[in-house]
């Protein structure tokens, strides 16, 4: 399968401080990424969906004012946690995807970076 | 009630053995149906996509009952490297894809 990377691997931050998290496609282009984030035991919940070049759409419940979402091009997508908290350190990944989907509720797969894990002390 | 559910385990079972995991999803007009396969603290890999008419893939076999909203993941002659929690996964038609928490299987030598 395709190859996302993310950096960094693993941070540790102060409370009240912005974290940058990097997703890039190596090897294809990805017109959709997608950000997750997962707490201990329980399933990855979809942050929000980002198409290149314009706004992400967010899911209820996170706010896109602390989740900033940049899809600047087709290989490299980033999510700025800003002002974290402790509430915030988790595990996030990202999925990338490429080429159209079939029809309105297509579906091609989805390739997963080897997520983030973020400690906010 | 929760759109994707799955038994949390975790399923211990001996190296060797068959072991069944369910998964039953609330839209019946679900598009697509996956199993991932997570490892501790790594990401989700998917494993194989879930068909109607049932698919096999070495080990592993997986069916889809859409009419009971059941999906189901098969793994014969388990070995210690099968260990890992295992996803079941829905495309709702939205193009996303929504995660349940996970079967966890731990299997001893």
């Amino acid at each position: 399968g395709a190859v996302v990377s993310q950096h960094p691997s693993r941070v540790i931050c102060k409370s009240g401080t912005s974290v940058k998290i990097e997703c890039r496609s190596l090897d294809f282009q990805a017109t959709t990424m997608f950000w997750y984030r997962q707490f201990p035991k329980k399933s990855l919940m979809l942050m929000a969906t980002s198409n290149e070049g314009s706004k992400a759409t967010y899911e209820q419940g996170v706010e896109k004012d602390k989740f900033l979402i940049n899809h600047a091009s087709l290989t490299l997508s980033t999510l700025t946690v800003t002002s974290a908290h402790p509430e915030d350190s988790s595990f996030y990944i990202c999925s990338a995807r490429g080429g159209q989907t079939s029809g309105s509720g297509g579906y091609n797969e989805q390739f997963f970076g080897p997520g983030t894990r973020l400690t906010v002390l | 009630r929760k759109e994707v559910e799955q038994d949390p385990g975790p399923f211990n079972v001996p190296e060797g053995a068959t072991v069944a995991f369910n998964c039953t999803y609330s839209n019946s007009a679900s598009q697509s149906f996956f199993w991932y396969r997570q490892d501790c603290r790594k990401e989700p890999k998917l494993l194989m996509s879930v068909y109607s008419s049932g698919n096999e893939d070495g080990r592993f076999t997986a069916q889809l009952n859409r009419a009971s909203q059941y999906i189901s993941l098969l793994i014969r002659d388990s070995k210690l490297s099968d260990s890992a929690t295992y996803l079941c996964v829905v495309n709702f038609g939205r193009g996303t894809l929504t995660f349940g928490k996970g079967t966890m299987l731990l299997v001893s030598p």
